[in-house]
């Protein structure tokens, strides 16, 4: 089945450095990959939407010039925090769809800013 | 539009006990539905997905759902509960004439008491 990998797994970030968190599709192209932000006992909120090739589409509300998104190839995108605030600490999870086996979700990121 | 409502943000069980939990959704067209588990600081991992065909759906781990138009609903039951049942159980629906992006429920807290 299709994998999906994340990296890293867990990151601790003083508050106003940035922290990258890589998502790679390990066994099919994805050309599109999301970017969800999971709140304690929360549902999953889709941030954005990453585009190979091409700037990614943002949801209402996400900030994108704090969440900077990459999508350099097809098998990775990269979610950027910038000037990351405690406030941003949460779990982040991507996911990469292909039409074969839909949605696949990696394992996701947990983010702390001290 | 669409949405899912996940009755109970908590649903506890002794081991071999019935698990059933609920999701109706709200779709203005036929419905892609999925359910999907997360264990502690984990992805998602797809439990099984309705898109067309056979109203009852099995899926993996001994769960299954059946997608009742009527009801507008898509409830997993598993016969009997495992302590490694325990997890987070989410509902998702998508349009599968639109963007295919699934759209979460809040979420079920699965217990399992011994």
């Amino acid at each position: 089945g299709a994998v999906v990998s994340q990296h890293p797994s867990r990151v601790i970030c003083k508050s106003g450095t940035s922290v990258k968190i890589e998502c790679r599709s390990l066994d099919f192209q994805a050309t599109t990959m999301f970017w969800y932000r999971q709140f304690p006992k929360k549902s999953l909120m889709l941030m954005a939407t990453s585009n190979e090739g091409s700037k990614a589409t943002y949801e209402q509300g996400v900030e994108k010039d704090k969440f900077l998104i990459n999508h350099a190839s097809l098998t990775l995108s990269t979610l950027t925090v910038t000037s990351a605030h405690p406030e941003d600490s949460s779990f982040y999870i991507c996911s990469a769809r292909d039409r074969f086996h839909g949605y696949t979700f990696g394992s996701g990121t947990r983010l702390t800013v001290v | 539009a669409q949405s899912v409502t996940q009755l109970g943000s908590h649903v506890s069980v002794s081991e071999g006990a019935l698990v059933l939990l609920r999701c109706n959704y709200s779709s203005s067209v036929p419905p892609y539905l999925f359910w999907y588990v997360q264990y502690p600081n984990q992805g998602l991992q797809l439990l099984l997905k309705y898109t067309t065909g056979a109203t009852l759906v099995k899926g993996i781990n001994g769960f299954e759902a059946e997608f009742k138009k009527s009801e507008t609903s898509f409830h997993l039951t598993k016969p009997s509960a495992h302590m490694s049942d325990a997890a987070e159980y989410f509902c998702a629906v998508s349009d599968p004439g639109g963007s295919y992006i699934p759209t979460f429920g809040r979420g079920t807290s699965l217990i399992v008491h011994p």
